[in-house]
């Protein structure tokens, strides 16, 4: 059974900091992995897209990468802004499953000007 | 410009009641979902669509139905047989075909409160 998480589960920054965020998975077998960012009582924005087969994906400030065989994936936010607080989640669509796909239950940022 | 729309943003039901919450898409998209989402435990589906007329349960259908009579359209109903419906419900679609290549869209959700 695929289960994805995501570390850490809430981060605060001062602002202009460069951050990673961590998504993890643990079946390989996914068709794509996508980074979403959501702000309190919104829906779901797409940020990043990364295929399968790719490795990593870019967006202005905004950096994906996806080690699939491990299970991995990050997202890089480069000089971070107090507009960049929000939910970040990852989703991965699953091969084995008739359209599935799995969100990881994300990462609460909270950039402090 | 393309993209989904929810409706009612809020909604408040009573005990006993059926409610439905409104989804369409004008992406041309083939796909639609429903998600659940409650504080600490992520996104849960509900029902997912693939074909105008055809619907599959997701992992939390219990209590509630839709209906995909249209390819823009996926309504969802919560039933009265759905004992804690109090959450915030969003709405997506996606292309098919080639899943490696595409995404989810995803509305702006409508936030369900029993009163």
């Amino acid at each position: 059974k695929q289960e994805v998480t995501q570390i850490p589960a809430a981060l605060s920054v001062p602002e202009g900091e460069n951050l990673v965020l961590n998504c993890s998975f643990t079946d390989s077998a996914i068709y794509n992995l996508q980074w979403f960012r959501q702000d309190p009582g919104k829906g779901l924005t797409s940020l990043l897209l990364i295929q399968s087969s790719q490795r990593e994906q870019t967006s202005g400030r905004l950096n994906a990468s996806l080690d699939k065989s491990s299970g991995r994936s990050t997202l890089y936010i480069a000089a971070s802004q107090p507009g960049d607080s929000a939910t970040y989640l990852c989703a991965v669509r699953m091969e084995t499953s008739y359209d599935k796909v799995i969100f990881g239950p994300g990462t609460s940022l909270s950039v402090i000007p | 410009d393309g993209g989904i729309t929810q409706s009612p943003k809020y909604l408040f039901r009573k005990e006993g009641q059926n409610v439905t919450l409104s989804c369409e898409q004008n992406l041309n998209h083939d796909a639609m979902y429903w998600y659940r989402q409650d504080p600490g435990q992520g996104l849960r589906l509900i029902y997912y669509s693939q074909i105008v007329n055809d619907f599959q349960k997701g992992d939390i259908a219990e209590g509630y139905s839709v209906s995909r009579e249209k390819k823009e359209s996926f309504p969802l109903t919560v039933t009265s047989a759905q004992k804690n419906p109090t959450a915030f419900y969003l709405c997506a679609s996606s292309r098919l075909g080639d899943r490696g290549t595409y995404g989810y869209t995803f509305g702006s959700g409508t936030r369900l409160t029993v009163v």
